[in-house]
């Protein structure tokens, strides 16, 4: 079963807006990761952040983790028409041995 | 090879056949993870491996389903007696080992169709 889900489930902006998606879990989880997938492709990983970080930044993304509240956010700043696709979050599997995906964000940045 | 490979990229078949979907992972990369994808869908997990054992194949979603995985590289999931339902793409992944700190590797995935 689904641990993470993500909000909204679309979401459709501006060349050179930010993006906001978010994601919730239900039970602890030991790390959590966002992947992005285009149109007809396999997903690439994004960002890793663990149970212990709050914020981690790669290049225009910015992770939170709120453990208390269950949820991450995924922040994408002056976006790209190229940015234009699904976001996952997955998080720790039952047994912490694997990931499980929610059922994503698609994102649409209009040039 | 450079990335996780996938073959065939697109499967059409009529129900009631069997279809025999392969993953070439990552070399080097212990895990091994496949994963079904419904039109617009989020990913259902179907089984993973640890080297060529499965612990957990609760996730395939019935017993028309199996996977294996020889010499710790290649998998191949199997579907018995296609149902229509069983339309979707196909999704393997590989990662180093299997950990939730590890980013997993994702193929293009195996598009089936069953007509």
């Amino acid at each position: 079963s689904q641990q993470g889900e993500e909000d909204p489930q679309a979401l459709s902006i501006q060349e050179g807006e930010n993006a906001t998606m978010n994601c919730s879990y239900k039970t602890s989880i030991n790390n959590l990761q966002w992947y992005r997938q285009n149109s007809g492709r396999g997903l690439v990983h994004l960002i890793l952040i663990r149970s212990n970080e709050r914020e981690k930044h790669s290049g225009r993304l910015r992770v939170t983790l709120d453990t208390s509240k269950k949820s991450s956010s995924l922040l994408i700043t002056a976006s790209r028409a190229a940015d234009t696709a699904s976001y996952f979050c997955a998080t720790d599997g039952f047994n912490n041995n694997d990931m499980r995906f929610g059922a994503g964000t698609r994102l649409t940045v209009k040039p | 090879g450079a990335g996780v490979s996938q073959s065939p990229s697109n499967k059409v078949t009529e129900k009631g056949k069997d279809v025999e979907l392969r993953c070439d992972p990552i070399s080097g990369h212990t895990a091994l993870y496949w994963y079904r994808q419904s039109l617009g869908q989020g990913l259902e997990f179907l089984i993973y491996f640890q080297g060529n054992s499965a612990p957990d194949k609760s996730g395939l979603p019935s017993d028309r389903f199996s996977a294996e995985r020889t010499g710790g590289s290649v998998s191949t999931l199997t579907i018995q007696r296609t149902q229509q339902e069983d339309s979707a793409v196909y999704l393997c992944a590989s990662s180093l080992t299997v950990n939730s700190n590890q980013p997993q590797h994702f193929g293009d995935g195996t598009r089936l169709s069953i007509l």
